[in-house]
């Protein structure tokens, strides 16, 4: 199996930085993606890794790292709308379908 | 267009019964997948259509569980004798063939509770 570990929660204040960690047990994947889930609300896209380094998108920033086993979502500059649960998930060649984690919500407060 | 929609939106039923879930794909997008969601687990793969190709039915978690894709465009997923097992969420996404790098749009959801 693949194994994708992300821890369950994490809470920080408006304005802070925080990292989500996601790490997995797998090899040979294509690419690494990063969804936001709202509460009830569908899964949205928010970055994809197929190389080794970072990946900034405005207050987000995606790591990946092959030969370490893990990546990490960067959220900058937290607004009070953040919160939310990161999902991150990985496919494989010649394999359309995604392999989740469980998710990391995350709770941002004033 | 609009994004991929999904009905109903919710769904309760009682054990036994069958459920047909709907979803509608981004227009002009081929590939088709249906997810699961079950409380503070992650989205569990079901099953995967892409254009006229046999489906992906690996992630299917018993024989109960079915799906079809009709002309190419809304799916349907259809479980048979409910269990309360299967209360989740289910999720259907669609994207753009032919690249191993497609961002999925995923639908609202329904939510099905079997009693």
């Amino acid at each position: 199996g693949q194994n994708i570990d992300q821890p369950t929660e994490m809470t920080a204040t408006e304005g802070a930085i925080v990292q989500i960690n996601c790490t997995y047990q797998t090899s040979g994947f294509n690419g690494l993606f990063w969804y936001q889930q709202h509460a009830g609300e569908a899964p949205t896209f928010l970055s994809y890794n197929v190389l080794d380094g970072l990946e900034e998108k405005g207050r987000f920033s995606s790591f990946l790292s092959r030969s370490k086993g893990y990546s990490y979502l960067l959220l900058k500059e937290l607004q009070m709308k953040d919160s939310a649960s990161y999902l991150c998930a990985v496919n494989y060649p010649y394999d359309y379908k995604l392999s989740f984690g469980a998710g990391t919500t995350v709770t941002v407060r004033a | 267009g609009a994004g991929v929609s999904q009905s109903p939106s919710n769904k309760v039923t009682e054990k036994g019964k069958d459920v047909e879930l709907r979803c509608d794909p981004i227009s002009g997008h081929t590939a088709l997948y249906w997810y699961r969601q079950s409380l503070g687990q992650g989205l569990e793969f079901l099953i995967y259509f892409q254009g006229n190709s046999a489906p992906d039915k690996s992630g299917l978690p018993s024989d109960r569980f079915s799906a079809e894709r009709t002309g190419g465009s809304v799916s349907t997923l259809t479980i048979q004798r409910t269990q309360q097992e299967d209360s989740a969420v289910y999720l259907c996404a669609s994207s753009l063939p032919g690249q191993e790098y497609n961002e999925q749009f995923f639908g609202p959801g329904t939510r099905l509770t079997v009693l």
